[in-house]
């Protein structure tokens, strides 16, 4: 398994220009997250979704849009970038909810980032 | 929703423990701990989850207390590749999803 996929690893936009970031899983997890990272923070939550056709907003999602067609595929959609977008962008998703070894479990798996300047 | 609270940063030495308290004075019945750990230029990566009293795995110990208002990750025998930034999330079971807030988290160094 390749786990779960970021594209591109780096990007540069410039103010008012729009883009997709791509995030891919091959584990079959229904829950997938968009979070953003700015430096000397933690993770804030942009979107999420709970499955195929269902996505809902996190903490801060303004300037952002997601679709879920497929288990697959969650990408982030920046409609008119601006420099406080500026950030670095971690796409996560989690198994279905459950049991493993008698406890349960409800891990994220985050994919490697993609570090977006806005100019 | 359950607010946490972490100190900013740590300081150890190899082959020390170290642990690591989070406050969560507002948890609720059905929420669940989990630690991440993050490197630099990595996404977050599961270390722990716990309801109450204590888990272990391979790589840390959980302790939540009765109360369940703190819970204290323990490192065993650290070592400078523990160096990282660890976060106390708090959030209900199954799934969390706008629920969980990572916080600032706290930055361990480990040094010789």
């Amino acid at each position: 398994n390749a786990g779960v996929t970021q594209t591109p690893k780096f990007q540069v936009l410039k103010t008012g220009q729009s883009m997709t970031l791509q995030c891919a899983q091959d584990m079959n997890h229904e829950y997938m997250s968009w979070y953003r990272q700015d430096p000397g923070m933690g993770l804030r939550l942009i979107h999420y979704s709970v499955g195929a056709g269902i996505t809902d907003q996190g903490e801060v999602p303004n300037g952002y849009n997601v679709s879920r067609s497929t288990t697959e595929d969650f990408p982030l959609r920046l409609l008119s970038a601006a420099p406080s977008q500026t950030s670095v962008y971690f796409c996560a998703s989690s198994p279905p909810s459950g049991t493993s070894g008698g406890a349960f479990t409800d891990t994220q798996y985050f994919g490697p980032g993609t570090r977006l300047t806005v100019l | 929703l359950a607010k946490t609270t972490q100190p900013i940063s740590m300081d150890s030495y190899e082959g020390q423990e170290v642990n690591i308290t989070c406050s969560h004075n507002n948890i609720a019945t059905n929420d669940y701990i989990t630690w991440y750990q993050q490197f630099p230029s990595q996404g977050p990566r599961f270390i722990i989850q716990g309801y109450k009293t204590k888990v272990t795995n391979e790589v840390a110990s959980l302790f939540i207390p009765a109360d369940r208002k703190s819970s204290t990750l323990s490192l065993p025998r650290v070592s400078l590749s523990d160096t990282a930034v660890y976060y106390c999330l708090v959030g209900p079971f199954p799934g969390g999803g706008n629920k969980l807030t990572f916080g600032t988290g706290t930055q361990l160094k480990v040094e010789l």
